[in-house]
């Protein structure tokens, strides 16, 4: 079955850089990857998806790449602040609205002043 | 205006007690997720309800039964707890649409078995 890795447990940057985060998936590529960002106490909130045939999604300082070839996909936050501290989650969603998402544990981002 | 939102937020109870956890959604989604989060913070989906009907039921032991009186609505009730269930449970809905659609959480319940 499919596997979604986010092998960096944790991860520590100074404020300004910027971020990379990486999502790795198993077997078959999955149609659509989805970043979430979860905050102690609360509940994962979306952030960015990106689809198969797509290779970049942007949003303001974030930015998600899909690489088919590597079976990978990068999450970055440009221009870090401490603000952006947090666990960022990457999941994997299927062809239709309601599939459940798949997720991986998840990447603790630190970003210091 | 919470779009999702759990109750009670907090739920410490004893082994073999019987608990129930609500959801509601007040943003028309037409499908409804619970997903358990363990210790190690890894999110796993349990079932999910689409129009008051199970879609999908992964393997969840029966002593969990969900209900959904209405769309906006997907309750949680868990029969005779046992110390594993101690987690974090997250409901979760979607709307309808071609393709994968962004899923909007609640802020979780977090159950401790004593």
């Amino acid at each position: 079955s499919q596997k979604i890795e986010q092998n960096s447990e944790a991860l520590n940057i100074q404020e300004g850089k910027t971020a990379t985060l990486t999502c790795n998936y198993t077997n078959y590529s999955p149609a659509y990857l989805q970043w979430y960002r979860q905050d102690p106490g609360r509940g994962p909130v979306f952030l960015l998806l990106i689809r198969e045939n797509e290779k970049e999604k942007r949003k303001e300082r974030l930015k998600v790449t899909f690489d088919t070839t590597l079976k990978q996909s990068l999450f970055h936050i440009t221009a870090s602040q401490p603000a952006d501290s947090a666990t960022y989650l990457c999941a994997r969603g299927g062809n239709s609205g309601n599939t459940p998402l798949v997720f991986g544990k998840g990447t603790r981002l630190s970003v210091i002043a | 205006d919470t779009a999702v939102s759990q109750t009670p937020k907090y739920l410490v109870t004893q082994m073999g007690n019987d608990k129930s956890i609500k959801c509601e959604q007040n943003l028309g989604h037409d499908t409804m997720y619970w997903y358990k989060q363990d210790s190690k913070k890894f999110l796993k989906i349990m079932f999910s309800y689409n129009n008051k009907e199970l879609i999908i039921n992964e393997t969840v032991p029966n002593r969990f039964s969900p209900k959904s009186p209405d769309k906006a609505h997907l309750n949680l009730h868990i029969n005779s707890l046992e110390l594993g269930d101690s987690a974090v449970y997250f409901c979760a809905s979607s709307p309808p649409g071609e393709g994968n659609q962004p899923q909007h959480f609640g802020d979780g319940t977090r159950l401790s078995i004593l």
